[in-house]
């Protein structure tokens, strides 16, 4: 099946710096990924849609300044997270949609990131 | 604009009894739908999803999924659950305008009880 990994998955950083987050689709290509942002106890809430070799498309409402997003291949999209503060503390997860199933997401297992 | 809803937030169930876990969608336009399953800091895990044809779509860990237009919901069903069920279930829909992007359902957590 299709298989995405997401490196690191937990990561603790202070305030001010900045942290990047790596998706990757092992066994397809993804022309397209997306990045989501989950809460405790909550849903998923779309951040952005990231293309290969285009830029981003980012939801209302999240500063594309301070969640870089880029996707240089068909498999790989990251995610900086520039100037980290606490309140970015989140669970991060990105999807990558299977070019031969143009209809479903694959999701990864998820970034647990701490800004202290 | 398109919406998900799932009424219940919480769902307790015996082991090896049925479950019924709820989604309602609103949409304009034709829909894909999916249920995913989210065990406890892990990703979201494809359980089944519904393209087009038959309305009953079965997927993985013996769980079913029923599309039913007139209602607009797409009810995800178990005849026995395990312990192992024990987790978050989130709908989501997708439309076919060529975003390819999903909304997703609240959640509904399944509690299997021993």
């Amino acid at each position: 099946g299709a298989v995405v990994s997401q490196h690191p998955s937990r990561v603790i950083c202070k305030s001010g710096t900045s942290v990047k987050i790596e998706c990757r689709s092992l066994d397809f290509q993804a022309t397209t990924m997306f990045w989501y942002r989950q809460f405790p106890k909550k849903s998923l809430m779309l951040m952005a849609t990231s293309n290969e070799g285009s830029k981003a498309t980012y939801e209302q409402g999240v500063e594309k300044d301070k969640f870089l997003i880029n996707h240089a291949s068909l498999t790989l999209s990251t995610l900086t997270v520039t100037s980290a503060h606490p309140e970015d503390s989140s669970f991060y997860i990105c999807s990558a949609r299977d070019l031969r199933e143009t209809d479903t997401q694959y999701f990864g297992p998820g970034t647990r990131l701490t800004v202290l | 604009a398109q919406s998900v809803t799932q009424l219940d937030s919480q769902v307790p169930v015996f082991e090896e009894a049925p479950v019924e876990l709820r989604c309602n969608y609103s949409s304009s336009v034709s829909v894909y739908l999916f249920w995913y399953v989210q065990y406890p800091n892990q990703g979201l895990q494809l359980l089944l999803k519904y393209l087009s044809g038959s309305t009953l779509v079965k997927g993985i860990n013996g769980f079913e999924a029923e599309f039913n237009k007139s209602q607009t919901s797409f009810h995800l069903r178990k005849p026995s659950v395990h312990i192992s069920d024990t987790a978050e279930y989130f709908c989501a829909v997708s439309d076919d305008s060529g975003t390819y992007k999903y909304i997703f359902g609240t959640g509904t957590r399944l509690k299997v009880l021993a």
